[in-house]
């Protein structure tokens, strides 16, 4: 079965540039999180969606980031203005609702911003 | 925020060896996660737990809910349990959020 989906695997971008990244989660799964891993720093939570609420944002390090979720399903993550400090992995994951879920995970967006 | 703390940071292990991972979490929980990540980098979820133990294959893992203690056992290591073996706990301000342990880098020789 499909798993979570995310694009591009990698991307390479000048500081200053805005990207895009996106997740497409698990069919019927109602709660997406979008988490950040940098290299020294582990894995940190950038922003939760569940169902039509609106999201947990408390995790967004600066107002450069945002990201919606169009139809409860796919979700973008977009960094405006990059700096180098966004090099990362971009994790995105979902789980069947709220409450205590298993997450799946994709694959990543490598981020390089140069 | 809910800190989580895992050791050891690195292990090396012969092949047959048991494995003990150990997670201690700041703040009481309904459930914490077992993660593991291989070198390619995909997060598979091992388990998920809120009391007492669990059981998959030659993986145990089990937690104390009173002393804010988990641990995550590994029987008959073989090399492809090679892994970032990663704890995480909701994050207490975002509800169901995972905060994440730095992992312990388990290295499993022949």
């Amino acid at each position: 079965g499909a798993g979570v989906s995310q694009s591009p695997s990698n991307k390479v971008t000048e500081k200053g540039k805005d990207v895009e990244l996106r997740c497409d989660p698990i069919s019927g799964h109602t709660a997406l999180y979008w988490y950040r891993q940098s290299l020294g720093q582990g894995l940190e939570f950038l922003i939760y969606f569940q169902g039509n609420s609106a999201p947990d944002k408390s995790g967004l390090p600066s107002d450069r980031f945002s990201a919606e979720r169009t139809g409860g399903s796919v979700s973008t993550l977009t960094i405006q203005r990059t700096q180098q400090e966004d090099s990362a992995v971009y994790l995105c994951a979902s789980s069947l609702g709220p409450g205590d879920q298993p997450q799946h995970f994709g694959d990543g967006t490598r981020l390089s911003i140069l | 925020k809910n800190e989580v703390e895992q050791s050891p940071q690195n292990l090396t292990a012969q092949e047959g060896e048991f494995i003990t991972i150990n997670c201690s979490y700041s703040v009481g929980i309904s459930a914490l996660h077992w993660l593991q990540q291989h070198p390619g980098g995909g997060i598979v979820s091992l388990f998920m737990l809120s009391s007492g133990k669990k059981k998959h294959g030659r993986l145990i893992a089990t937690i104390n809910i009173q002393e804010k203690h988990s641990s995550l056992h590994i029987t008959a290591s073989h090399p492809r349990d090679s892994a970032v073996y990663i704890c995480a706990v909701p994050n207490s301000n975002s509800g169901y959020a995972l905060n994440f342990g730095k992992g312990t880098s388990l290295l499993v020789t022949p």
